[in-house]
This record gives C-alpha cells, sequence and structure tokens, in this order.
C-alpha cells in the first residue's frame, strides 16, 4: 500500500527563520509527487509537481526538492502570510495503473511576526 | 477566469439523510475528481469521472455515487449519512485522468451530520 508521511506535524517559525518540511513515501514506481497550500477552511491549492529524483522546483519563497524515498519543501526567509498547512500527494504506478493520488496529512505552519 | 466552484458551502443534515454536493471545474477542465478531508487528515480520494463516466474509484462505499452532465459539471450524491460522513468535501478539475496534470480544487463544502 502506497504511504506517505509528512514531518513535522506542525511547526513554528519566526518571521524570516528559514525551514524545511519533509515528505517522505513508500511506493512502487513514482509518477508524480505534488505540493498543496491549504488555508483554513479553503480547498488546497497547487504549487509544485515532481517527477523524477534530483528535480527541483521554485516560486518565490518556496523551493521543493525530490529525491527517490522523500521530497523536502524549503522556505525561505518565510513571512505571516507563508501560514497555513502544506499537503504532500503522490501518484504511483503501484495504485494498479489508475492515477489516484495519496496524500499525507500535511505540516501545519505558523510563521510569527 | 472561473476557478473551481462548489455548492453549497456548508450544510447540516440528520443522520440516515441523503445529500447531494455540486461542482463546475475550471473553465477548459473535463475531468473532476471528489475528495473527502476529514478534521486533520490529508484529502481522500473518492472517484473521477470523465466523458460522463466514472473512471476509477477510492476505497468508499457505494452510499457515495456521482455524476457528471455534458457541460462537465458533477454531483457527488450521499445516501443513508452516517456521523463519520462529515468532512470537507472537495472537488478538483483537471484535463483529461491522465498522469502529471495538475488540479485545481473549489473551495468545499463543509457537511456536518447531526
Amino acid at each position: 500500500e502506497d504511504q506517505v508521511t509528512q514531518s513535522p506535524e506542525a511547526l513554528r517559525l519566526q518571521e524570516g527563520e528559514s525551514s524545511s518540511l519533509n515528505c517522505s513515501y513508500t511506493v512502487s514506481g513514482l509518477r508524480g509527487l505534488f505540493w498543496y497550500r491549504q488555508d483554513p477552511g479553503k480547498g488546497p491549492e497547487f504549487l509544485f509537481t515532481l517527477y523524477s529524483a534530483g528535480e527541483e522546483k521554485e516560486k518565490e519563497r518556496l523551493k521543493a526538492t525530490l529525491t527517490k524515498k522523500e521530497s523536502f519543501l524549503h522556505i525561505t526567509a518565510p513571512k505571516p502570510e507563508d501560514s497555513a498547512t502544506y499537503l504532500c500527494a503522490v501518484q504511483a504506478t503501484s495504485s494498479g495503473g489508475s492515477y489516484i493520488p495519496t496524500f499525507g496529512r500535511g505540516t501545519s505552519l505558523i510563521v510569527h511576526p | 477566469d472561473a476557478g473551481v466552484t462548489q455548492s453549497p458551502t456548508h450544510l447540516i443534515k440528520t443522520r440516515g439523510q441523503q445529500v447531494t454536493l455540486r461542482c463546475s471545474p475550471k473553465s477548459g477542465h473535463d475531468t473532476v475528481s471528489w475528495y473527502q478531508q476529514a478534521l486533520g487528515q490529508g484529502p481522500q480520494f473518492i472517484f473521477q469521472y470523465y466523458e460522463e463516466e466514472e473512471r476509477q474509484r477510492g476505497n468508499f462505499p457505494d452510499r457515495f455515487s456521482g455524476h457528471q452532465f455534458p457541460n462537465y459539471s458533477s454531483e457527488l450524491n450521499v445516501n443513508a449519512l452516517l456521523l463519520g460522513d462529515s468532512a470537507l468535501y472537495l472537488c478538483a478539475s483537471s484535463l483529461v485522468p491522465t498522469e502529471n496534470t495538475e488540479a485545481f480544487f473549489g473551495q468545499g463544502t463543509r457537511l456536518t451530520v447531526v
């Protein structure tokens, strides 16, 4: 069974204090790994898709990287508006040919001014 | 350009009742997926519709059913509601049900079963 584990569950940072969120996965044949941002009571907002180990993508203060076992979401000099829950999801060939994504539980990030 | 829209935003139902949730996909998208998100959990895939047919289904009972219309909008129906069905129901749209396509989510419908 595909598994996606995100850590830490919660993270509190001071404004400007850089850090990283982790998404580790156990799947057979990764098709794609997705990062989403979710604000309270809202739907997830797409951030990145990564397809292969070594790939990196950046958007403003966020940078996502991928290895064969995990992905990191690096947040550089965060601002209070970066506070949200960050979700990781994977699609894998072990899903029996389907494209059903498996989501992690997310990391709740709070950035204090 | 309107993104994914869902209605209603909030709903309170009694155990045993039936509910219908609605979703209009992002302009240009033809594939709609439904997810259930319990508090503190990640979204769980319910099913996906493409060309008015259910293409993929997650591990949900037959009480959960859906429909897609010719204009690509979709409905999620849940029969015989249980207290455990209380959750945020999310609709996501994308271009064709293939890999490597980013999904855009709606704001969700918060369903409370009492």
